[in-house]
């Protein structure tokens, strides 16, 4: 079964307005990471959050980590038209460095 | 440099044949993933390369898949058989190994469609 749940499936802005992706997930955890996906392209990292950590920021993204509720938010601020694509979260499991579970992705379109 | 490189971009194949997918793995990275998406899914682990040690193979769906890499590079994801419900775009990724080689590195994906 999927370990990451995103919430919502779908997610339609302005640009310039913020956008909040959020992941669900059900096991313990060694770290979360967050990935982008454009309509054609591969995946690209964005940002990886460890166990111990609360909370990082990388420019304009900003996420969070509640392991209490095993849970992750993902925050855009300034959203841009190129910002539009899917996101995914990703868990690897305390144990396993290496074997990431993908949730289904938020796709996010930035309306100019 | 050169990232992760896939090929082909795109495969039509007929019910029933065998098909090989090919993954360059970015020079120097150990560790080689290969994931499946199907349409609107996220995606699914298949198998995992890390140096000369075995490979983590399962996620592989069923005996009809099986990769191989070679030299500690060049990996192969073939599918033997294909069916229909095969269709998917695969997407291979590689790391570097040390504590910070969590981050991984994707190639644009081969789009499988089974006809």
């Amino acid at each position: 079964s999927q370990q990451g749940e995103e919430d919502p499936q779908a997610l339609s802005i302005q640009e310039g307005e913020n956008a909040t992706m959020n992941c669900s997930y059900k096991t313990s955890i060694n770290n979360l990471q967050w990935y982008r996906q454009n309509s054609g392209r591969g995946l690209v990292h964005l940002i990886l959050i460890r166990s111990n950590e609360r909370e990082k920021h990388s420019g304009r993204l900003r996420v969070t980590l509640d392991t209490s509720k095993k849970s992750s938010s993902l925050l855009i601020t300034a959203s841009r038209a190129a910002d539009t694509a899917s996101y995914f979260c990703a868990t690897a499991p305390t144990g396993s460095n290496y074997k990431l579970t993908f949730g289904k992705g938020t796709l996010l379109t930035v309306n100019p | 440099g050169a990232g992760v490189s896939q090929s082909p971009s795109n495969k039509v194949t007929e019910k029933g044949k065998d098909v090989e997918l090919r993954c360059d793995p970015i020079s120097g990275h150990t560790a080689l993933y290969w994931y499946r998406q199907s349409l609107g899914q996220g995606l699914e682990f298949l198998i995992y390369f890390q140096g000369n040690s075995a490979p983590d193979k399962s996620g592989l769906p069923s005996d009809r898949f099986s990769a191989e890499r070679t030299g500690g590079s060049v990996s192969t994801l073939t599918i033997q058989r294909t069916q229909q419900e095969d269709s998917a775009v695969y997407l291979c990724a590689s790391t570097p190994t040390g504590r910070s080689s969590y981050e991984q590195y994707f190639g644009p994906g081969t789009r499988l469609t089974v006809t």
